[in-house]
């Protein structure tokens, strides 16, 4: 039972706009959620997170946003770069825990 | 400093033969995971260890698998018995304490083919 969403196989953007990856999730006891990106024969590399007393977190050009009540985050990246080109996992755990619960991925190519 | 690192990179084994995967954290990271990702999918978690012991390990699939960490620092997955669906990216993970806020830290994969 996938209790970690992501809808989106792929999405294409052009070099300078904004990339919004998005992920839900089911499991109302996740407190914590993470992205996660990939490139290929590397391990997952973390980008950010996110707690869920907080509704917005910014890094840099990425900034994740959760709403609680839908049970939905979102990964915004501007401007977008072709070295952004990864594939990028939403990450969710329990309070109090420790298993990271894993979407399946979204595969982000960015165009120049 | 050196991140998380697993050996070997790839093993090809044949199904029946028995496998082990190393993993070296993070320096003074106590808690270590490994994961499984099968291709198209998210990685699965598998196992945790707080220290020398395995806090949690219920997400291996059977009692073919098991893990050690007898030192606190280096872990190896074991394998008996291969079959086919073990083919996956058996990632390690590791983190200075468990719990929220506490970032894993992946490795590179070993990448598993059983024939």
């Amino acid at each position: 039972d996938q209790q970690v969403k992501q809808n989106s196989p792929s999405l294409s953007v052009q070099e300078g706009r904004i990339s919004i990856l998005n992920c839900d999730y089911t499991n109302s006891m996740f407190d914590y959620f993470l992205w996660y990106k990939k490139y290929p024969a590397e391990g997952p590399t973390f980008l950010i997170s996110i707690s869920s007393i907080k509704d917005k977190n910014e890094d840099g050009r990425f900034t994740v946003f959760l709403n609680k009540s839908a049970k939905h985050l979102s990964l915004h990246i501007v401007p977008s770069q072709p070295g952004d080109s990864a594939v990028y996992f939403c990450a969710a755990s329990a309070v109090s825990g420790y298993a990271l619960n894993f979407g399946k991925g979204t595969s982000l190519l960015v165009t120049p | 400093g050196a991140g998380v690192s697993q050996t070997p990179s790839n093993k090809v084994t044949e199904k029946g033969k028995y496998v082990e995967l190393r993993c070296d954290p993070i320096s003074g990271h106590t808690a270590l995971y490994w994961y499984r990702q099968s291709l198209g999918q998210g990685p699965e978690f598998l196992i945790y260890f707080q220290g020398t012991g395995a806090a949690d390990d219920s997400g291996l699939p059977n009692d073919r698998f098991f893990a050690v960490r007898p030192e606190g620092s280096v872990s190896t997955l074991k394998i008996q018995r291969t079959e086919r669906g073990d083919s996956a990216v058996y990632l390690c993970a590791s983190s200075p304490l468990a719990g929220d806020g506490y970032t894993q830290y992946f490795g590179p994969g070993t990448r598993l083919t059983v024939l």
